[in-house]
């Protein structure tokens, strides 16, 4: 089975500081997709930052990073300079093919980030 | 930037009653899900489409969930008989190969 793991239920940092959010991951597969999504309190899913397996070079977007090593599965975002807005619930996902071969996304249960002023 | 729509925001309903869910996807995606999250806990899968077809389903999904595409842009999931544990955000995704863009969810509260 593919997991996904979250072992922070929660975080906090002060604004204007950098954080570092853990996920790891099961996986017999050598191609996948892995995600970073955002949840405020209006629970909209946001994508924050997507990484290829197959590609070495971490993904950034703009203030979001990310941390990839694939022989360790591991799968960390790095918030830079943070602010208040990125206080949320933070969603590892892994997209995997099933067995019936369609893609499927696994979530982690999430860890809660404040941002303290 | 294209969105995926999701109707209502939020529903209260009598246990017991039927209720459907609406989600209109990205126009050129060609596979659509359903996921829920009850509140607390992670977002779980609950059904992909494809080709006009269920794709896959998970256990969650039993007989008295269902989905269709009415007429090719509506994506929608039918809960028959809703039970107090249906109460739950549930997210309409679609995609066309690896990006997947999340509707901004119903919110299901079952009473």
């Amino acid at each position: 089975a593919q997991t996904v793991t979250q072992s922070q239920p929660e975080m906090s940092v002060q604004e204007a500081e950098t954080v570092t959010l853990s996920c790891t991951y099961d996986t017999s597969e050598s191609d996948y997709y892995l995600f970073w999504y955002k949840q405020p309190p209006s629970r909209q899913m946001i994508l924050v930052i997507r990484q290829e397996a197959y590609k070495q070079q971490n993904a950034t977007e703009n203030r979001f990073s990310v941390n990839f090593q694939k022989a360790a599965k591991s799968f960390s975002l790095k918030i830079s300079d943070s602010q208040l807005g990125d206080a949320a619930m933070y969603f590892c996902a892994y997209r995997y093919r099933t067995g019936a071969g369609s893609y499927q996304l696994t979530f982690g249960k999430g860890t809660k980030l404040s941002v303290i002023p | 930037e294209p969105e995926v729509t999701q109707t209502p925001s939020h529903q209260v309903t009598q246990m017991g009653q039927e209720v459907i869910l609406r989600c209109v996807p990205i126009s050129n995606h060609l596979y659509f899900y359903w996921y829920r999250q009850i509140l607390g806990q992670k977002v779980e899968f609950l059904v992909s489409f494809y080709n006009n077809e269920i794709s896959e389903k998970s256990e969650i999904f039993d007989d008295q969930f269902s989905v269709e595409r009415p007429d090719g842009s509506n994506f929608t999931l039918k809960i028959r008989s809703t039970k107090l544990e249906d109460s739950a955000m549930y997210f309409c995704a679609s995609t066309r190969g690896t990006g997947y863009t999340f509707g901004s969810g119903t919110r299901l509260t079952v009473v």
